[in-house]
């Protein structure tokens, strides 16, 4: 069965580093989406991108962060400067066509930031 | 704008128990309403949805929700608890002019004694 990769599994890193986060979506998907989960809280929405662009973004999805789907498989999340409080798990997620269909989830990169 | 609440955040069954997660939202369209299941260090695999059509929908491994417009709920049940049931389930919403993006419960914690 088709999955959503995600790489690396655990990045620790120090507070204002760059990280990049990375995604294989599903091959026949056209919407991708990242969220994230601090400990111990719900998963919250980031960002949806389609078409080569984002589509929506929540108010957490600031300067700080951007999306690029640089070669038409992978699907990354940058964070330029990392701080303390982006400490949580990053799930991506893609969706082969919006309404009925399912929305399937990576397994998550666990970001440390120290 | 949609919500979700899910009502306790730990619910804790004796294996064979019946199972009941409660789950309410709030949404200004019809929603699609989804029950995901993270085990320990996992992603998030989708247990069932429901998006139109019969409000008692099954999933995978003998869970059902049941889709109350008038109440709000789409609670999720399961007869018979079983050991390998414990995890963290999350209930989600979304909308067909939502883009695809889910608004997440809290989540809640379920530990099933033997």
């Amino acid at each position: 069965e088709p999955e959503v990769t995600q790489t690396p599994s655990h990045q620790v890193t120090q507070m204002g580093q760059e990280v990049i986060l990375r995604c294989v979506p599903i091959s026949n998907h056209l919407y991708f989406y990242w969220y994230r989960q601090i400990l111990g809280q719900k998963v919250e929405f980031l960002v949806s991108f389609y078409n080569n662009e984002i589509s929506e973004k929540s108010e957490i999805f600031d300067d700080q962060f951007s999306v690029e789907r640089p070669d038409g498989s992978n699907f990354t999340l940058k964070i330029r400067s990392t701080k303390l409080e982006d400490s949580a798990m990053y799930f991506c997620a893609s969706l082969r066509r919006q309404g009925t269909d399912t929305q399937y989830f990576g397994p998550g990169t666990r970001l440390t930031v120290l | 704008a949609q919500s979700v609440t899910q009502l306790g955040s730990h619910v804790s069954v004796s294996e064979g128990a019946l199972v009941l997660l409660r789950c309410n939202y709030s949404s200004s369209v019809p929603p699609y309403l989804f029950w995901y299941v993270q085990y320990p260090n996992q992603g998030l695999q989708l247990l069932l949805k429901y998006t139109t059509g019969a409000t008692l929908v099954k999933g995978i491994n003998g869970f059902e929700a049941e889709f109350k417009k008038s109440e709000t709920s789409f609670h999720l049940t399961k007869p018979s608890a079983h050991m390998s049931d414990a995890a963290e389930y999350f209930c989600a919403v979304s909308a067909y002019n939502q883009g695809g993006k889910l608004i997440f419960g809290q989540g809640t914690e379920l530990s099933v004694k033997p």
